[in-house]
């Protein structure tokens, strides 16, 4: 079983609409967990951190489910800016651990 | 405010040829990592660093040596390039791997083996 597993997607997502995307992980013992942006050829940058109670930031909200081991990111008037890869990302001792991303693509 | 610098940006190597890459931080970070992507495969952790003069194999070491030459540098060395090591290659580096801690990435360096 892959440590962090995400949807590869595509979302294709109309310009305004609302989107959802969910990440699970394996491992119990992971400590902190993250959203990361990706825009094509472009290095990953740090979106959000996700905390137990969620959070928000903008457009943007993040929620972690200790219990069942899933994190999620919604964003709500999505804008064409938004296109791009998103990386679940969680960290163990030592090391920090990405998923494959979520390809969104938001159409005019 | 320079964060991760990689070089080089671009390589075209022949198979067997050797190269070093480098990865140097300017944020007193005590990890660094070294990942490759893949179209499709996401990113895979090749070595990384918990702390200076600490290294460890991550998820894809074969065919890769790394040094952490101090607490600032890593570097990831290809001894006999292969066409399987056409990637790109990011190093990141973080205060710590554990808590609540982000990852600060290079711009990556375009690898070609042929």
């Amino acid at each position: 079983r892959k440590e962090v597993e995400q949807d590869p997607g595509p979302f294709n997502v109309p310009e305004g609409a609302t989107v959802a995307f969910n990440c699970t992980y394996s491992n119990s013992a992971s400590q902190s967990f993250f959203w990361y942006r990706q825009d094509c050829r472009k290095e990953p940058k740090l979106l959000m951190s996700v905390y137990s109670s969620g959070n928000e930031d903008g457009r943007f909200t993040a929620q972690l489910n200790r219990a069942s081991q899933y994190i999620s990111l919604l964003i709500r008037d999505s804008k064409l800016s938004d296109s791009a890869t998103y990386l679940c990302v969680v960290t163990v001792t030592g090391g920090i651990i990405f998923g494959k991303g979520t390809r969104l693509h938001i159409l005019p | 405010n320079a964060g991760v610098t990689q070089t080089p940006k671009f390589q075209v190597l022949k198979t067997g040829q050797s190269m070093t890459l480098q990865c140097a931080q300017d944020m007193n970070h005590n990890s660094m990592y070294w990942y490759r992507q893949d179209p499709g495969m996401g990113l895979r952790l090749i070595y990384y660093s918990a702390s200076e003069g600490t290294t460890d194999k991550g998820e894809v070491p074969n065919g890769y040596n790394v040094s952490r030459l101090n607490k600032r540098e890593f570097s990831l060395r290809l001894e006999s390039a292969a066409p399987s090591q056409t990637s790109v290659y990011f190093c990141a580096s973080s205060v710590a791997g554990g808590m609540n801690t982000e990852a600060f990435f290079g711009q990556g360096t375009r690898l070609t083996v042929v």
